[in-house]
């Protein structure tokens, strides 16, 4: 099993701030990581896949970058509503998992 | 542009067996590419990949759920399942079902999620 690790677990900032989010794994995925943004009553949304893509039609403030353990989601410039819970997401050998999320709120 | 509906219970007994239905709309649940999966959220607390399957078959599920779990398709319907058999109180959660895009090994479509609470 694949273990998740991010940080920082929550993380109070600005608008304009640049912020950074960090996922972590007990293995090599190859890659294979995406970010999420989840907002309460919603569903998840897809930001950033294989670790750097950003998902058509996501704003270019958001971006991902990482090796084979250590992965970031970057926002560069915060926006009201990039305040949210932010999860990464691996895959590796046919398995799926999430890490346990970073709560973005307004300072 | 495909879109994702769940539907079942909302209210499930204890040992009983949660059974949530997904209807895909603007696609064909056959089409390759994708696999057919179950992501929860229990209150309060974090997302879990519960399993998935593809068109052609061969489920995959979470370990720590195999065994009470199971995932089909009804292709006829254009339609995938969830059961969940003896279910407890620590199965209530938002229940999504999702499309992962294999190419980017991400859920790329989200239904809106099904609230399903394990309670007499």
């Amino acid at each position: 099993d694949i273990q998740m690790t991010q940080s920082p677990s929550t993380l109070s900032a600005s608008l304009g701030d640049r912020v950074t989010i960090t996922c972590r794994a007990s293995q090599g995925l190859s890659g294979w990581l995406a970010w999420y943004q989840h907002k309460p009553g919603r569903a998840p949304k897809l930001l950033i896949y294989k670790t750097s893509h950003l998902e058509t039609g996501v704003p270019s403030r958001f971006s991902g970058s990482g090796s084979e353990t250590d992965f970031t989601l970057t926002i560069s410039s915060l926006q009201p509503e990039d305040f949210a819970t932010y999860y990464c997401q691996y895959y590796n050998d046919f398995s799926y998992g999430f890490g346990p999320g970073a709560k973005l709120e307004i300072k | 542009q495909v879109q994702l509906q769940e539907s079942g219970p909302g209210l499930v007994k204890p040992s009983q067996t949660l059974s949530l239905s997904c209807t895909v709309s603007g696609g064909s649940i056959s089409t390759g590419g994708y696999y057919w999966s179950w992501v929860r959220q229990h209150p309060e607390k974090g997302l879990e990949f519960i399993g998935y399957v593809h068109y052609t078959g061969n489920p995959h599920y979470n370990p720590s759920l195999t065994s009470r779990v199971s995932i089909s398709l009804d292709k006829s319907a254009n339609q995938f399942s969830l059961s969940l058999t003896s279910v407890t109180a620590a199965d209530t959660a938002m229940y999504f079902c999702a499309r992962v895009r294999l190419v980017r090994g991400a859920v790329d479509t989200w239904g809106q999620g099904t609230m399903v609470t394990v309670s007499s």
